[in-house]
């Protein structure tokens, strides 16, 4: 049973266009993550979201936990090649050590 | 200075071969992961140790044998290597305690093993 279910699972678009990704479960996650990992290296943290609601921006991505927690969203405004990766989110429940993954959507974007 | 580095970051070995990846980490962290992503993407975690003591041990067939001399490294050891055990491996790190806010981890760059 995959907990974290991500989709599109691909997802090509072109410069300019805007973008939305999502993360979903039927599960509660006291913590949800977006990682992007591009070719050759490993995830990097974009942002966590811990607060039913919550909504962080960074730069052109703007990131949404749900209110229930179950699940969260990824938009991207005028995505630019740059943004070109694989996107995972990542979840933890209660006091638990691990971190568990989405299958991930992979972006690109063409110039 | 690379945070969480791992060696070697390529591997192609024979089927029922022993081979090890090394894994250490300069972030000062407690806690080390060893994760793999099959050819689909698919990041599962395997183990976890914190302060050299294990404390996740996924689903992983005992041929895959984790080893923590300290808290800075998490080396993994593989017997009698397999087809399916082609996939890159990464390693990662978090520190844990109070204030440590939630579970971000820092990965390293990955190795990846390709078993023919």
């Amino acid at each position: 049973t995959q907990l974290l279910e991500q989709s599109p699972q691909f997802l090509s678009i072109q410069e300019g266009e805007n973008l939305t990704v999502y993360c979903n479960s039927s599960s509660v996650f006291s913590s949800l993550q977006w990682y992007r990992q591009e070719p050759g290296e490993g995830p990097v943290l974009l942002v966590t979201v811990v607060t039913g609601g919550e909504v962080k921006k960074l730069k052109r991505l703007t990131f949404q936990f749900g209110d229930a927690r179950k699940d969260s969203s990824l938009h991207i405004t005028a995505a630019q090649p740059g943004d070109t990766g694989l996107y995972l989110c990542a979840g933890s429940r209660g006091g638990s050590e691990k971190l568990v993954f989405g299958k991930g959507t992979k972006l690109t974007v063409n110039p | 200075d690379t945070a969480v580095s791992q060696t070697p970051k390529y591997l192609v070995t024979q089927m029922g071969n022993d081979k090890s990846i090394k894994c250490e980490q300069n972030l000062g962290h407690d806690t080390m992961y060893w994760y793999k992503q099959d050819s689909k993407k698919f990041l599962k975690i395997m183990f976890s140790y914190n302060n050299k003591e294990l404390i996740i041990n996924e689903t992983v067939p005992n041929r895959f044998s984790p080893k923590s001399p300290d808290k800075a490294h998490l080396n993994l050891h593989i017997n009698s290597l397999e087809l399916g055990d082609s996939a890159v491996y990464f390693c990662a790190s978090r520190r844990t305690g109070a204030n440590s806010g939630a579970n971000v981890l820092t990965f390293g760059a990955g190795s990846r093993l390709t078993v023919l």
